[in-house]
């Protein structure tokens, strides 16, 4: 299995675009997490989605941030619009259903606003 | 709710010199217990786990964690530290029950110094 893969590996962008970060989970996994990291605020779980249901998005800091899974194979984390405080890597991660294995994560996006 | 702690943010240890990275869970269920670690400018790696049997595990590269059900500790130890091995360390637990999701500690780095 080629494991977790996170598209693009690093975004630059300019305060106000919307910017796609993108997820494929290991096959089988149920369950699939989204987090940031930052110097700040260290990692911070944003949303997680099991059997591709959103469970609980009660980190995602505000309404610009928003993530879809629309099949068990794909996710999304769209921030709209961005703003340089957005900045951070972004991790995705995935897990099976018995959660013996712990998650597995993704090599995560660099995502830089100007 | 669930809940780990690691009590040490920072971590400095000259090179061959032990160390320990510790790590409490609250849980009064039974629980899967991780290490997991992040060398820099990478992603989170599982470094070891305990699920059941014997309380003393070990990685491939030296590390070893015992499981203290009566202290509710998941202690990281290595007797001898390589320059390779600074990087943040996080702890993180999984009581199943219907939580889809690990608890993680909010990490240690973990620096060798020359």
């Amino acid at each position: 299995d080629a494991g977790v893969i996170q598209s693009p590996r690093h975004e630059v962008t300019e305060m106000g675009q919307e910017v796609t970060l993108r997820c494929k989970p290991i096959s089988g996994h149920n369950s699939l997490f989204w987090y940031r990291q930052t110097m700040m605020r260290g990692l911070e779980l944003l949303i997680y989605f099991n059997n591709n249901v959103p469970i609980d998005d009660s980190g995602m800091p505000e309404d610009r941030f928003s993530a879809k899974m629309p099949n068990a194979s794909f996710s999304t984390l769209k921030i709209q619009p961005s703003e340089p405080r957005d900045s951070a890597v972004y991790f995705c991660a995935s897990m099976g259903q018995t959660g013996q294995q712990g998650y597995t994560f993704g090599s995560g996006t660099r995502l830089t606003v100007v | 709710a669930q809940s780990v702690t690691q009590l040490d943010s920072q971590v400095p240890v000259f090179e061959e010199a032990p160390v320990e990275l510790r790590c409490n869970y609250s849980s009064s269920v039974s629980v899967y217990l991780f290490w997991y670690v992040q060398y820099p400018n990478q992603g989170l790696q599982l470094l070891l786990k305990y699920l059941s049997g014997s309380t003393l595990v070990e990685s491939i590269n030296g590390f070893e964690a015992e499981f203290n059900k009566s202290q509710t500790s998941f202690h990281l130890r290595k007797p001898s530290v390589h320059i390779s091995d600074t990087a943040e360390y996080f702890c993180a637990a999984y009581s199943g029950a219907g939580s889809y999701q690990l608890t993680f500690g909010k990490g240690t780095k973990l620096s060798v110094i020359p």
